[in-house]
């Protein structure tokens, strides 16, 4: 699976929209990009995923740019209870299992 | 709610002891994935079940087992406990695998387990 990084920490006033990018400059066509998000000490949550066009959905958007190196998760209007650790997780579609590895992620702050 | 049931949601125990965590799957779910979260090391993946079988494994140390019985409900037996061993447990569940890009996991709430 293609390796990710993403920044530690980020920060965002409540009522803005959250950026969140992700690197994975080794994907490769098969493989997905999947979000997640970790709210202390909870189970991890399923956020969103793309291959290779944008996807949006009730909690967020995917931006994936064209040549799949990067992506971006957007969290159109944050609110304090999206303060959350952030993964992205590069997969691929497999009939051997679907464990996702997930890294350090974004620790993202939410602030009044 | 998940739709993704773990007990006990904690547990305490000593060294060396053995314990047992369960998870339920989500209704539909083939697949049950355990996670192990500890302080300094993050999500660590440790087993994946596929309708009773062993489909895909991590980082499980000997000392750990898990099976899948035929109602889909999972358990992860911990034994020879040590201190290093306290974490969270989380099990998650998928549909499988037949859909295309389906990688979605619901996890459950996870079980602290504690060993003093």
């Amino acid at each position: 699976d293609a390796k990710t990084t993403q920044p530690p920490s980020m920060d965002c006033a409540e009522g803005r929209a959250a950026n969140l990018p992700c690197n994975h400059s080794t994907i490769s066509g098969n493989e997905y990009v999947y979000w997640y998000r970790q709210i202390h000490s909870q189970g991890p949550q399923y956020i969103i995923h793309g291959l290779k066009n944008n996807e949006t959905n009730e909690m967020a958007s995917l931006i994936i740019t064209e040549d799949r190196k990067s992506s971006t998760l957007i969290l159109p209007h944050a609110t304090l209870r999206d303060t959350a650790v952030y993964y992205c997780i590069v997969r691929a579609d497999s009939n051997s299992g679907y464990a996702l590895n997930f890294g350090k992620g974004t620790s993202l702050l939410v602030t009044p | 709610d998940s739709g993704v049931t773990q007990t006990p949601k904690h547990l305490i125990t000593a060294t060396g002891q053995r314990v047992t965590l369960r998870c339920s799957p989500r209704s539909g779910d083939l697949s049950v994935y355990w996670y192990q979260q500890s302080l300094d090391q993050g999500l660590q993946f440790l087993i994946q079940y596929y309708n009773g079988e062993e489909r895909a494994k991590g980082n499980i140390l000997e000392r750990f087992s898990a099976q899948q019985f035929p109602d889909l409900h999972s358990e992860l037996n911990l034994s020879s406990l040590e201190l290093g061993d306290s974490a969270l447990y989380f099990c998650a569940s998928s549909a499988e695998p037949l859909l295309r890009g389906a990688n979605v996991l619901t996890f459950g709430a996870g079980s602290r387990l504690t060993v003093l």
